[in-house]
C-alpha cells in the first residue's frame, strides 16, 4: 500500500495561513474519519497536533486545524509563527496495515 | 515530564539481530497499548508493530512479520523490539509511540507520545 501523498514543501510568512494537503484513497483517508497530523522539529520526537480529522490534543494551539473532503485531508496553520517551521506528517487508519503515513511536508516560515 | 527513551540501535550486518528497548519516565507501561514506528533516512514514517494493552497481543506490518518481535516487561517498565534477519531496507530511526486512549477506549492509529528514536543501520 502506497504512502499518503503530501507536498514536499510549503512556505509562508509570519502571520499568514498555510494549508498542507494529504491525499489517499477510499481505503484510508476517504474511508474513515481517522486522519492525524504530526509535527516534527529536526532531531526531536514527533508531536501529535490533530487526531481524527479535526480534534486537537490538550496543549495544541487553536491555530492548528484539520479538515477532510473525500480522499484528501488538510492541515491549516493560521497566524504562522517562526516556531511552526518543522516537518509535518499526516496519517490515516487503514484496515490493511492499521495506520499509513504520508511522506511528510517541510514547512518553511519565510 | 512524561518521556519515552529508545535505545539499542547501532550498526549491524545484513542477516544480523538487534534488540531495541523503550523505557518510560513519568509513565507506567502497565496495560497501555504501544507501537513501534520507523523512519528510513529521508523517507516518511512507517508503522511496524503494536502491542495491545489488555493481553499483550501483537500485530506486525507485513514488511517485518516473522522477523521482528514486540514484547514488554512490566517489572522493568520497558518495551522491547527484537529484530532478526535484518535487511538493508530495515535501516531507519525506530520510535516507540504511545497510543492515544480515552479511558478504556484506544485509537490504535493515533500516537500521542513519541520518543526521539534510535538509529538502526544495516550494512556490511
Amino acid at each position: 500500500q502506497s504512502a499518503l501523498t503530501q507536498p514536499a514543501s510549503v512556505s509562508g510568512s509570519p502571520g499568514q495561513s498555510i494549508t498542507i494537503s494529504c491525499t489517499g484513497t477510499s481505503s484510508d483517508v476517504g474511508g474513515y474519519d481517522y486522519v492525524s497530523w504530526y509535527q516534527q522539529h529536526p532531531g526531536k520526537a514527533p508531536r501529535l497536533m490533530i487526531y481524527d480529522v479535526s480534534n486537537r490534543p490538550s496543549g495544541v494551539s487553536n491555530r492548528f486545524s484539520g479538515s477532510k473532503s473525500g480522499n484528501t485531508a488538510s492541515l491549516t496553520i493560521s497566524g504562522l509563527q517562526a516556531e511552526d517551521e518543522a516537518d509535518y506528517f499526516c496519517s490515516s487508519y487503514t484496515r490493511s496495515t492499521v495506520v499509513i503515513f504520508g511522506g511528510g511536508t517541510k514547512l518553511t516560515v519565510l | 515530564e512524561v518521556q519515552l527513551l529508545e535505545s539499542g540501535g547501532g550498526l549491524v550486518q545484513p542477516g544480523g539481530s538487534l534488540r531495541l528497548s523503550c523505557a518510560a519516565s513519568g509513565l507506567t507501561f502497565g496495560s497501555r497499548a504501544m507501537s513501534w514506528v520507523r523512519q528510513a533516512p529521508g523517507k516518511g514514517l512507517e508503522w511496524i508493530s503494536v502491542i495491545s494493552g489488555s493481553d499483550a497481543t501483537t500485530y506486525y506490518a507485513d514488511s517485518v512479520k516473522g522477523r521482528f518481535t514486540f514484547s514488554r516487561d512490566n517489572s522493568k517498565n520497558t518495551l522491547y523490539l527484537q529484530m532478526n534477519s535484518l535487511r538493508a531496507e530495515d535501516t531507519a530511526v525506530y520510535y516507540c509511540a504511545k497510543i492515544l486512549c480515552s479511558g478504556p477506549t484506544c485509537s490504535h492509529w493515533n500516537f500521542d507520545l513519541w520518543g526521539r528514536g534510535t538509529l538502526v543501520t544495516v550494512s556490511s
